[in-house]
């Protein structure tokens, strides 16, 4: 079975621009959930997407922003990009099937977005 | 005090000894853990999952998780080079069942 995949790999970007990646979950998978990681500040949860509706949010500013689509695929966007915004954007899927209890994530490749 | 804290390391251990790692984490009622590996420049990559106390063995990982004390630890037997990388502890915290809290990582390097 085929991974999680992310484009692009790798993005430049000019403070003040926006961007766009992708992820598409594990086949069967409907939970897609987004990570950052910085140096500074480890991996930290963005938010998560699943059947079409962001179920969960972390403490990141509206800048910050996702959707999902019917066949899971996910986007997420980031406004008017800041320095600090430079890191690797990871996304997760899990097999959640919308009842409780947690489903292991597993995680794509990531996204590294520099920012200059 | 952070949610989910490990040491940070570095953990340097001879080829073929056993590698302890450890975390702990502030909120009791986290119900899941993970442990994940990183190697330089890759994303993370799981290891174990446990959810009830005790001990749980996949080959020569074993994660040990004792809620009372709020503790999970991972430890790599027969550890070989190919072991050196970064390793995450994950929690998911009360309310939040997919939600991910990280530890910022114990960089272990095994040595020939």
């Amino acid at each position: 079975k085929a991974g999680v995949t992310q484009t692009p790999r790798y993005l430049i970007k000019t403070r003040g621009q926006q961007v766009t990646l992708s992820c598409s979950p594990i086949s069967g998978h409907r939970s897609v959930s987004w990570y950052q990681q910085t140096p500074g500040q480890g991996l930290q949860f963005l938010f998560e997407y699943f059947s079409e509706t962001q179920r969960n949010k972390g403490n990141f500013p509206g800048r910050f922003s996702g959707r999902q689509f019917s066949n899971s695929r996910s986007e997420m966007n980031v406004s008017t990009l800041e320095l600090g915004d430079s890191a690797l954007y990871l996304c997760a899927s899990s097999s959640r099937t919308g009842g409780g209890g947690t489903d292991t994530q597993y995680f794509g490749p990531g996204t590294r977005l520099t920012v200059l | 005090q952070k949610e989910v804290e490990q040491n940070s390391g570095p953990l340097s251990v001879p080829e073929g000894a056993i590698a302890s790692l450890n975390c702990t984490y502030s909120d009791r009622g986290s119900q899941s853990f993970f442990w994940y590996r990183q190697y330089s420049g890759k994303s993370p990559e799981l290891i174990m999952s446990i959810y009830s106390n005790g001990d749980k063995e996949d080959g020569r990982f074993t994660a040990q998780l004792n809620k009372a004390s709020q503790y999970v630890s991972l430890l790599i037997r027969d550890s070989q080079p190919s072991d050196s990388a970064t390793y995450l502890c994950a929690v998911t915290l009360s309310g939040s069942a997919r939600q991910l809290t990280f530890g910022s990582g114990t960089q272990l390097t095994v040595l020939p």
